[in-house]
């Protein structure tokens, strides 16, 4: 059970440049999240889903798309990266929303964009 | 609505020390409390959880925390730190409704000294 993995660990982009985030997990969870992590600011929702086919924006959605064809799977695309999303994003699962599961967090991905 | 305020950014305390951070919530509903903790390089994982039953919650190495509705807080505490217990922690807040979000507050840094 390897809980909720994401690749890669650490990613340098040039602005303009596209690329996505990898989620898996393999708890059979059915909510699934992104969250950006910047210091001082905590951890702000980006998007999220409650299922396969069904996603929705979080805080901070604006430069980022979500599709949920599995259960398993959650990547996170940037479109065109800028610096400001320099950040630290998190992946995150429940078996259902947040109202009052667990939220089980991946390793994290280290965005650099230049 | 929700939000969570942390009040102080860092606590810094001696091993063997009490700790205490401090939390305070708002929402519109019934919420949710959580205390996440994230060791340096890490992901996210729960210390401990309210979800209307006890009002003093336990959570993992030996830390605790109160719900008090009037105060609208959720501190977290633990009667004597260890080397291992440094880190940043976040409360976080939701409404308890169906697929709702979380909320994070923004942190607080625990430094403890020998």
């Amino acid at each position: 059970n390897a809980g909720v993995t994401q690749t890669p660990k650490f990613q340098v982009l040039k602005t303009g440049q596209s690329m996505t985030l990898q989620c898996a997990q393999d708890m059979n969870h059915e909510y699934m999240s992104w969250y950006r992590q910047d210091p001082g600011m905590g951890l702000r929702l980006i998007h999220y889903s409650v299922g396969a086919g069904i996603t929705d924006q979080g805080e901070v959605p604006n430069g980022y798309n979500v599709s949920r064809s599995t259960t398993e799977d959650f990547p996170l695309r940037l479109l065109s990266a800028a610096p400001s999303q320099t950040s630290v994003y998190f992946c995150a699962s429940s078996r259902l929303g947040g109202g009052t599961d667990t939220q089980y967090f991946g390793p994290g991905t280290r965005l650099t964009v230049l | 609505a929700q939000s969570v305020t942390q009040l102080d950014s860092h606590v810094s305390v001696s091993e063997g020390t009490p700790v205490l951070l401090r939390c305070n919530y708002s929402s519109s509903y019934s919420p949710s409390l959580f205390w996440y903790v994230q060791h340096p390089n890490k992901g996210l994982q729960l210390l401990l959880k309210y979800t209307s039953a006890a009002t003093l919650v336990k959570g993992i190495n030996g830390f605790e925390a109160e719900f008090k509705k009037s105060e609208t807080s959720f501190h977290l505490t633990k009667p004597s730190a260890h080397m291992s217990d440094a880190a940043e922690y976040f409360c976080v807040v939701s409404d308890r409704q169906g697929y709702s979000t979380l909320t994070f507050g923004k942190g607080t840094m625990l430094l403890v000294s020998p």
